[in-house]
């Protein structure tokens, strides 16, 4: 079975403070890959990244940032110097062959 | 135009009546899915299809049914709605024989159910 536990429900911040997302997962696979998603206001689901477990190198794209750490299960993802378009719902995912396992979700509400 | 389109974007409709979602893709990709969201919940996976004769349930199939009619298309039926069917509804596709899985969604669909 497989798990992804996003403990933070909602993290509310103001304008071009840091947030970081938490993520944790659970899985018997040694091969996985794991995404980040973004669910503006608007409802669509957009793709942000993925990465596969034997690649642990952190990652970072423009404002956006991932730390994948195997040794805790992690992969915690920080917006720096978030902006009010960032306000969304992020969702952490886990997957094996054919299956998506989502996170419930964390709501980031960013503030001008 | 979209990759993968759901149809309607919006429903409203009573308690007991039959209800069918629509998804198409011009991915050609082999495999297709559905999905739910509830707040709180994440998305959780009702069906999916590796291809046109392969359907099989997902974690939250009961009240929920599926035709795949192409490879192109996978339908969602509900059969008699009810209330605690009101959520956010997915459709998904991705590559078959592909080990990431990367999967594509649809602008979903939102159901309320009366």
């Amino acid at each position: 079975a497989q798990k992804v536990t996003q403990a933070q429900t909602e993290i509310s911040v103001v304008e071009k403070e840091d947030v970081t997302l938490d993520c944790v997962y659970e899985t018997r696979d040694t091969t996985y890959y794991l995404f980040w998603y973004k669910q503006p206001p608007s409802g669509e689901l957009v793709f942000l990244i993925r990465r596969n477990s034997f690649d642990e190198q952190n990652e970072i794209s423009g404002r956006y940032s991932w730390n994948f750490q195997k040794s805790t299960s992690s992969f915690n993802f920080t917006i720096t110097a978030s902006q009010v378009v960032d306000s969304a719902v992020y969702f952490c995912a886990l997957t094996n062959d054919y299956k998506l396992s989502f996170g419930a979700g964390t709501t980031v509400t960013v503030r001008a | 135009d979209a990759d993968v389109t759901q149809t309607p974007r919006n429903r409203i409709t009573k308690t007991g009546k039959r209800i069918m979602l629509e998804c198409s893709q011009t991915k050609g990709h082999d495999r297709m899915y559905w999905y739910r969201q509830d707040p709180g919940l994440g998305l959780r996976l009702i069906y999916y299809s590796f291809d046109v004769k392969d359907i099989n349930k997902g974690e939250i199939s009961d009240g929920y049914s599926v035709s795949r009619q192409a490879q192109a298309k996978f339908s969602l039926s509900l059969e008699s709605a009810i209330p605690n069917q009101t959520a956010l509804y997915f459709c998904a596709t991705s590559m078959a024989g592909q080990s990431y899985n990367e999967q594509f969604f649809g602008p979903g669909t939102r159901l309320t159910v009366l």
